[in-house]
């Protein structure tokens, strides 16, 4: 069984321009989350979508969204980038509602903002 | 106070010492009780989940959770350079994950 995909993989931008990350879950997996991790912070929360839904959100800017689509791809957009938002963004998908705590990670997308 | 604590380390051990690795967290809504490791530039990788307090053993891995003193351990027996990576904990409630923030093992040949 395929394991989470990430694309790209490695992302330089500028101030001020805009990003969108892309996952594709494990099959049959229908809960995408995702997570920002930089040194210092750690793994922080994103939002999670199920069924095309945003479930639970994290405590990030607005420039941070999100969708899912009907296949449980997802994406998540940040507008606006700033120099803090270089990090590992990583997806992890889980089988649904309730499953959350068992989650697998795509190998993450690195963005470096200049 | 963070609700998941967790000693960033670094942590240098011989190969073949046991480890010990640690989290505390507040929150005792927590019920779910993971470790993932985290080799360099790759994505966390689920390495032991329990729900329950008590011990938990897979291969050289064990996994200890303390409901009452709200603090999760996991050991690893007979160490390899292979286990040279970034451990986290993570505590979950229903629909709700929190991370620490990593300890970086290096085990030394």
């Amino acid at each position: 069984k395929a394991g989470v995909t990430q694309t790209p993989r490695y992302l330089i931008k500028t101030r001020g321009q805009q990003v969108t990350l892309s996952c594709s879950p494990i099959s049959g997996h229908r809960s995408v989350s995702w997570y920002q991790q930089t040194p210092g912070q750690g793994l922080q929360f994103l939002f999670e979508y199920f069924s095309e839904t945003q479930r639970n959100k994290g405590n990030f800017p607005g420039r941070f969204s999100g969708r899912q689509f009907s296949n449980s791809r997802s994406e998540m957009n940040v507008s606006t980038l700033e120099l803090g938002d270089s990090a590992l963004y990583l997806c992890a998908s889980s089988l649904g509602s309730g499953t959350i705590n068992e989650q697998f990670f795509g190998p993450g997308t690195r963005l470096t903002v200049l | 106070q963070k609700e998941v604590e967790q000693d960033p380390g670094p942590l240098s051990v011989p190969e073949g010492a046991i480890v010990s690795l640690n989290c505390t967290y507040s929150n005792s809504a927590f019920q779910y009780f993971m470790w993932y490791r985290q080799y360099s530039r790759k994505g966390p990788e689920l390495l032991m989940y329990t729900y329950s307090s008590g011990n938990k053993e897979d291969g050289r891995f064990t996994a200890q959770v303390d409901k009452s003193s709200k603090y999760i351990s996991l050991f690893i027996r007979d160490s390899q350079p292979s286990d040279s990576a970034t451990y986290l904990c993570a505590i979950g409630g229903y629909q709700k994950v929190t991370f620490g923030t990593g300890t970086k093992l290096q085990v030394i040949p």
